[in-house]
């Protein structure tokens, strides 16, 4: 079975600093892997994805994410954190099978951006 | 084009009573995956419909289930209901299902709180 978990429940950052949302992934085979974001009261938004194509990967709004398959990880980085950032971001895997598939979400990541 | 629309937005239903959910998905997307989410269990897949027919299921138990229209427009329904499916229900919806890609457009949840 394929899993995912994110090392920190909450991340603190100032404005202006840089964001790492750590995240290691479990799974016996090349998984594909994706970062999603949930602001307060919202539905969940597609950050970015990793499908097995170049291992560093761009997002909106400034994130990347690097597939590391020697550490397991998929950490998710901005190098300049705004007031904006703040919200809740999930790793997640995907399993897909003939005819179908669901998303596996990490327990998420509470990101704060002070002033 | 619209996005993912969920309604009601919030509920409050008591023990024993039953729900209905309703989600729109956009148009021309062909499967809607359920999630629930609690603060405890974090983000847990339901079930997904494609085509009206439920194509993947959960680890929920039979008090849980869907249907999905002729119009792509899904409903999800929970009888005898508990204190402990109190959660936000997400409906999510993708061309082919969103397993293979990750690629699902979530709506804003209906808010469940049952007393």
């Amino acid at each position: 079975a394929q899993s995912v978990t994110q090392l920190d429940s909450h991340v603190s950052v100032s404005e202006g600093t840089p964001v790492l949302l750590r995240c290691n992934y479990s799974s016996s085979y090349s998984p594909s892997l994706f970062w999603y974001v949930q602001h307060p009261n919202k539905g969940l938004q597609l950050l970015l994805k990793y499908t097995s194509a170049a291992t560093l990967v761009k997002g909106i709004n400034g994130f990347e994410a690097e597939f590391k398959k020697s550490e397991t990880s998929f950490h998710l980085t901005k190098p300049s954190a705004h007031m904006s950032d703040a919200a809740e971001y999930f790793c997640v895997v995907s399993e897909s099978w003939a005819g179908g598939g669901k998303l596996i979400f990490g327990q998420g990541t509470e990101l704060s951006v002070k002033p | 084009k619209a996005g993912v629309t969920q309604t009601p937005r919030y509920l409050i239903k008591t023990r024993g009573q039953q729900v209905t959910l309703s989600c729109s998905p956009i148009s021309g997307h062909r499967s809607v995956s359920w999630y629930q989410q609690t603060p405890g269990q974090g983000l847990q897949f339901l079930f997904e419909y494609f085509s009206e027919t439920q194509r993947n299921k959960g680890n929920f138990p039979g008090r849980f289930s869907g249907r999905q229209f002729s119009n792509s427009r899904s409903e999800m329904n929970v009888s005898t209901l508990e204190l402990g499916d109190s959660a936000l229900y997400l409906c999510a919806s993708s061309l082919d299902g969103g397993g293979n890609t990750g690629e699902l457009f979530f709506g804003e949840g209906s808010r469940l709180t049952v007393l």
